[in-house]
């Protein structure tokens, strides 16, 4: 079966300073990746997704990136962070070539002071 | 293109009242719809999905949902609500092969009263 971890489950990072967030799938091969943002009571935003190793497309301009450096791994990251970056954070996958649905991450709870 | 509204950003029923949450969508071509729940600080658990095979769609915990092409709905539904049920709903449709348009609804928020 597949399992989806994201890690850390909570952070809590100052204002400039850098973040990494983690996403890795176990038990499936070239999945589709997507990161999305829950901002306070807001809906999903989709953030990044990528369809293969090195591949990444950015849905909203902002001070984020993603990179997939292996497979079944993708990683989000900000190199100095905004209040605005507050939020819940999720990754997801998805079979690519049907009409599937996306399985989730647990999240991550990121909080700039 | 895709596109999801989900009428009342809040519905509150009483518990073992029927539920009734709102999803209409757009697309320009053959819709494929899920349902997912949210509970706090969780990521996105999968209630149900209509991929063509039949109209309406059983799901988990007790809900299903209704394939209307004529009227653009997929509206879940529950008939007897559980205070358990009390969490986040989510709306979404694709239309294509490679996940790349999985679009979300903005969610309802439901709650259960005693």
């Amino acid at each position: 079966s597949q399992t989806i971890h994201q890690w850390p489950a909570t952070l809590v990072q100052p204002v400039g300073s850098p973040l990494s967030l983690e996403c890795t799938v176990e038990g499936t091969s070239n999945p589709n990746l997507y990161w999305y943002r829950q901002a306070a009571g807001r809906g999903l935003q989709l953030l990044f997704y990528s369809v293969g190793i090195g591949q990444i497309s950015s849905e909203v301009p902002q001070n984020l990136s993603a990179s997939r450096p292996q497979d079944r791994q993708f990683i989000l990251s900000s190199k100095k962070l905004l209040l605005s970056d507050s939020g819940f954070y999720l990754c997801a996958w998805i079979f690519p070539g049907g009409h599937n649905e996306q399985f989730f991450g647990p999240g991550t709870r990121l909080t700039v002071l | 293109a895709q596109s999801v509204t989900q009428l009342g950003s809040h519905v509150s029923v009483s518990e073992g009242a029927l539920v009734l949450l709102r999803c209409n969508y757009s697309s320009s071509v053959p819709p494929y719809l899920f349902w997912y729940v949210q509970y706090p600080n969780q990521g996105l658990q999968l209630l149900l999905k209509y991929t063509s095979a039949a109209t309406l769609v059983k799901g988990i915990n007790g809900f299903e949902a209704e394939f209307k092409k004529s009227e653009t709905s997929f509206h879940l539904t529950k008939p007897s609500a559980h205070m358990s049920d009390a969490a986040e709903y989510f709306c979404a449709v694709t239309g294509d092969n490679y996940g790349q348009n999985f679009v979300f609804g903005p969610g309802t928020r439901l709650s259960v009263l005693p």
